[in-house]
């Protein structure tokens, strides 16, 4: 099935930092999907992009979706402890149709 | 947003048993879930995808008969692992799929299975 190449693989950042991750693809997805998963739970959703070139955001974090529908963004302002965890991008070609995953971006915010 | 259910979220279980895991939608219709496996540290691994009122579709190198999923209703998926043994111990999560307008998926909070 496809993949999504996901980067950085793992971040070790200041609290206090900002974040950016990315997520490409080398097909084309109508949808981004951007999760947050902490240890021994299920991912939970933050953000949905639904529009080539859309910008949404979700308190400190924001998400877009590339205009070349190949790729997404997610960044995260002003780091806190409280944001360690796993990033997963998930993209879907066509409505209907399965989410394919990135492989994860694992965050750690030193205090 | 929208709530995704698993039970149990913690099973130990003898080698050889089989375990059932349920997977419910409780504030809307999913047509569609998804049962994936996570390996520690590692990326979600779909295994299959539920469809309701048919045969799910399973992923290559996954056996259809080990993992059964049932997909009775439009909130109510289960996955049972039959005869199982310890490497089919792993954390097991679920997810719907909602259409409404636009296509979101959620996912349950996980069932960690631990076969001796």
């Amino acid at each position: 099935g496809q993949q999504l190449n996901q980067s950085p693989q793992s971040m070790f950042i200041q609290e206090g930092e900002d974040v950016s991750m990315n997520c490409t693809s080398s097909s084309i997805f109508n949808t981004w999907l951007w999760y947050k998963q902490d240890p021994g739970e299920g991912p939970v959703l933050l953000i949905a992009l639904y529009k080539a070139g859309e910008l949404t955001s979700n308190g400190r974090l924001t998400a877009q979706f590339g205009i070349t529908r190949k790729d997404s963004f997610l960044n995260i302002s002003a780091s806190i402890p409280s944001d360690v965890g796993i990033y997963f991008c998930a993209g879907q070609q066509n409505t209907g149709n399965q989410f394919y995953f990135g492989t994860g971006t694992s965050l750690t915010v030193i205090p | 947003g929208a709530v995704v259910s698993q039970h149990p979220s913690r099973v130990i279980c003898k080698s050889g048993t089989s375990v059932k895991i349920e997977c419910r939608s409780l504030d809307f219709q999913a047509t569609t879930m998804f049962w994936y496996r996570q390996f520690p540290k590692k990326s979600l691994m779909l295994m299959a995808t539920s469809n309701e009122g048919s045969k799910a579709t399973y992923e290559q190198g996954v056996e259809k008969d080990k993992f059964l999923i049932n997909h009775a209703s439009l909130t109510l998926s289960t996955l049972t692992v039959t005869s199982a043994h310890p490497e089919d111990s792993s954390f097991y999560i679920c997810s719907a799929h909602r259409l409404a307008g636009t296509d979101t998926q959620y996912f349950g909070p996980g069932t960690r299975l631990t076969v001796l």
